[in-house]
């Protein structure tokens, strides 16, 4: 049963527009959220996080939000550029672990056109 | 230059034939992770360890085992290798539990089991 649900494959968009990455999850016992990206030969490298106790963090042109009631999150970036083109994973975590116990969803291909 | 390092990035074997991927991190983190990633199922856990002597299995710890004997390395044994081991696989460190840090990835070791 997978615990954390990225349902769109792949999500194209126009650069300078607004890319929103979704994240649905299931595990009441996460607290902890992360984006990661990944580029092709590459390991995932950390984008941004926020704890259950948030609702929002804010790092430059990212953005993440995080529903708690809906089990629902997301990743904003704006404005787009074309060196964002990655696979973008959302990652969950459980209560008092932190970042040393991930569970992933299956990633999302974000494709920035120039 | 802190970092995760792996070894090696490439591997062919055959079935059967004992191996070792190596994983050594320079930033002194207490916690070390060992994920693989599938085509269509995003990065798995296979084990985690919070400090020396001290491992713990993850969500697909069959057919793996680690080490823990310095804070330093975790490395991964694959004792008898399986074409269904053929997979991505990517160490991480992380400095300590809770909700402030993230998880550091090694670039991935790509293992090929014929």
């Amino acid at each position: 049963d997978q615990q954390v649900k990225q349902n769109s494959p792949s999500l194209s968009v126009q650069e300078g527009r607004i890319s929103i990455l979704n994240c649905d999850y299931t595990n009441s016992m996460f607290d902890y959220f992360l984006w990661y990206k990944k580029y092709p030969a590459e390991g995932p490298t950390f984008l941004i996080s926020i704890s259950s106790i948030k609702d929002k963090n804010e790092d430059g042109r990212f953005t993440v939000f995080l529903n708690k009631s809906a089990k629902h999150l997301s990743l904003h970036i704006v404005p787009s550029q074309p060196g964002d083109s990655a696979v973008y994973f959302c990652a969950a975590s459980p209560l008092g672990a932190g970042s040393y116990q991930l569970t992933f969803g299956k990633g999302t291909k974000l494709s920035v056109i120039p | 230059e802190a970092q995760v390092t792996q070894n090696p990035r490439y591997l062919i074997t055959v079935t059967g034939k004992k191996l070792t991927v190596t994983c050594s991190q320079n930033m002194n983190h207490e916690y070390m992770s060992w994920y693989r990633q599938d085509p269509g199922l995003g990065l798995r856990q296979i084990y985690y360890s919070m400090n020396v002597e001290v491992t713990d299995k993850g969500d697909v710890p069959e057919g793996y085992k680690v080490s823990r004997k310095e804070k330093r390395n975790f490395p991964l044994i694959l004792e008898s290798p399986s074409p269904n081991q053929t997979s991505l696989y990517f160490c991480a460190s992380s400095l300590r539990r809770g909700r402030d840090t993230e998880a550091f990835f090694g670039q991935g070791t790509r293992l090929t089991v014929v």
